[in-house]
């Protein structure tokens, strides 16, 4: 299986400023299609998780383009440009290259 | 507009097999490249993607439980049943269905929590 890993796990941030998780993945991601099979979801607390961005980097329909996804192969990371207060919660990276699906641990964001 | 709803057992005892039935609707699991997946996620754990189906039946399920699970559809009723046999403790958790299409779990339903004990 492909093991995920994500750092920070835990992440204290401030509104209105800039945040970063970072995924990292034991096997490249990257298909011969050139396309990167990773996956974002935020889990808002006692709610589902929602898709945030799709193929390392394509933000899914309704997400606000603060949210953006980069990397390639095995690095990944997902960048929070201005922090909002609604943006708290577990973050998880998924990847879908190969089955089973993985997840990361998660990183939990939180306001200072 | 896409949604989802899982129904089954609350509670299942240890050795029992789990049936779970997600309901959709807004999309045609015959639509090519799309599937429907099963995500369970353990209190305070990590999601784990269990089985995905798509419409030509093409089915994904992880290994490691590939002996205990089942993915069937049955398209004329909009579900996608998922079964698991042998319950243990172990496998308390909330079970998700999800829409899966372009390479992303899109749209999640609202979870069923499956707690196994005796």
């Amino acid at each position: 299986d492909i093991v995920m890993t994500q750092s920070p796990l835990s992440l204290p941030v401030t509104p209105g400023e800039p945040a970063s998780i970072s995924c990292r993945s034991s096997q490249s991601l990257l298909h011969s299609n050139g396309n990167n099979y990773l996956e974002w979801y935020l889990q808002k607390p006692g709610q589902s998780p929602q898709l945030l961005i799709h193929l390392g980097s394509n933000r899914a329909s309704g997400v606000p383009d603060r949210f953006s996804g980069s990397g390639s192969g095995t690095d990944f990371t997902l960048k929070i440009s201005r922090v909002e207060a609604e943006d708290v919660g577990l973050y998880y990276c998924m990847q879908c290259l190969q089955t089973p699906f993985t997840f990361g641990p998660g990183t939990d964001v939180d306001i200072k | 507009q896409i949604s989802l709803k899982e129904s089954g057992p609350t509670l299942v005892k240890p050795t029992q097999t789990l049936t779970l039935t997600c309901t959709f609707s807004g999309f045609t699991l015959s639509t090519s490249g799309v599937a429907v997946g099963w995500i369970r996620q353990p209190p305070g754990k990590a999601p784990e993607c269990l089985a995905v189906i798509y419409g030509n039946d093409d089915k994904r399920c992880s290994p490691s439980l590939k002996s205990r699970l089942s993915i069937t559809k049955d398209t004329s009723k909009n579900q996608v049943v998922l079964t698991m046999t042998n319950m243990d403790p172990a496998d308390t958790a909330t079970y998700y269905c999800a829409h899966r299409r372009n390479s992303a779990f899109d749209i999640w339903g609202q979870g069923t929590m499956v707690t196994v004990s005796s």
